[in-house]
């Protein structure tokens, strides 16, 4: 079982609607990292959190430390939110998610 | 500072010869992770370094794979022996001992053909 897992893999909307991205760890943390990779791959770091939710433009990020889950939320999306979002989790390393692919269509 | 910078951002070579990747970390940086991803996948942990001391390595780094960083600023990996299967993504991160927060560089594809 991986350390850290994301749900659902993959994701497809239509232009408009919310978005939840989650992700489930296992181990001990100090932060957990929300990424943006677009194709071409370049990562964004979009998100750090230690506790509660923090809000930048349509993105929304929570953790929940003592379920060790963590909430990525997109409203209003639009098809420039196209991307591999992946959850990172630091405990004495840096562990990643699988990803979650989203397809925004207008 | 310009944040963590991998040289080149692309690579293709044929199989059988030897690359090598460069990672820049931001400079008051003490550790330094390297990473592999492949087509569809999230990253995958190779190796990191806390100033020039190499504290982990993964089963997936092979004998054909070796990092170093010498003066614990700059980092190389490089692949020997090249295989189409080492084609990916090598992603470098940097962060502070004791800190939480990462930064993460652009990236190397490798393409082995």
């Amino acid at each position: 079982k991986n350390e850290v897992e994301q749900s659902p893999q993959n994701l497809t909307a239509q232009e408009g609607e919310f978005i939840t991205i989650n992700c489930s760890y296992s181990v001990g943390i100090s932060a957990l990292h929300w990424l943006q990779q677009h194709p071409g791959g370049g990562i964004v770091s979009l998100f750090m959190l230690s506790s509660g939710k923090k809000k930048h433009g349509r993105l929304i990020a929570t953790i929940n430390i003592q379920e060790k889950h963590s909430s990525l939320h997109i409203t209003a999306s639009h098809p420039r939110d196209s991307a591999v979002y992946i959850c990172a989790v630091r405990a004495d390393k840096l562990i990643f998610g699988t990803g979650t692919r989203l397809q925004v269509f207008p | 500072d310009t944040g963590v910078s991998q040289d080149p951002r692309h690579k293709i070579t044929k199989r059988g010869q030897n690359v090598t990747f460069r990672c820049d970390p931001i400079s008051e940086h003490n550790r330094l992770y390297w990473y592999r991803q492949t087509l569809g996948q999230g990253p995958e942990f190779l190796t990191y370094f806390q100033n020039e001391a190499q504290l982990e390595k993964s089963r997936l780094l092979s004998d054909r794979f070796s990092a170093e960083r010498p003066k614990g600023s700059f980092s190389t990996l490089e692949i020997q022996r090249t295989e189409q299967g080492d084609s990916a993504m090598y992603l470098c991160a940097s962060s502070l001992r004791g800190w939480p927060e990462a930064f993460f560089g652009q990236g190397t594809r490798l393409t082995v053909v």
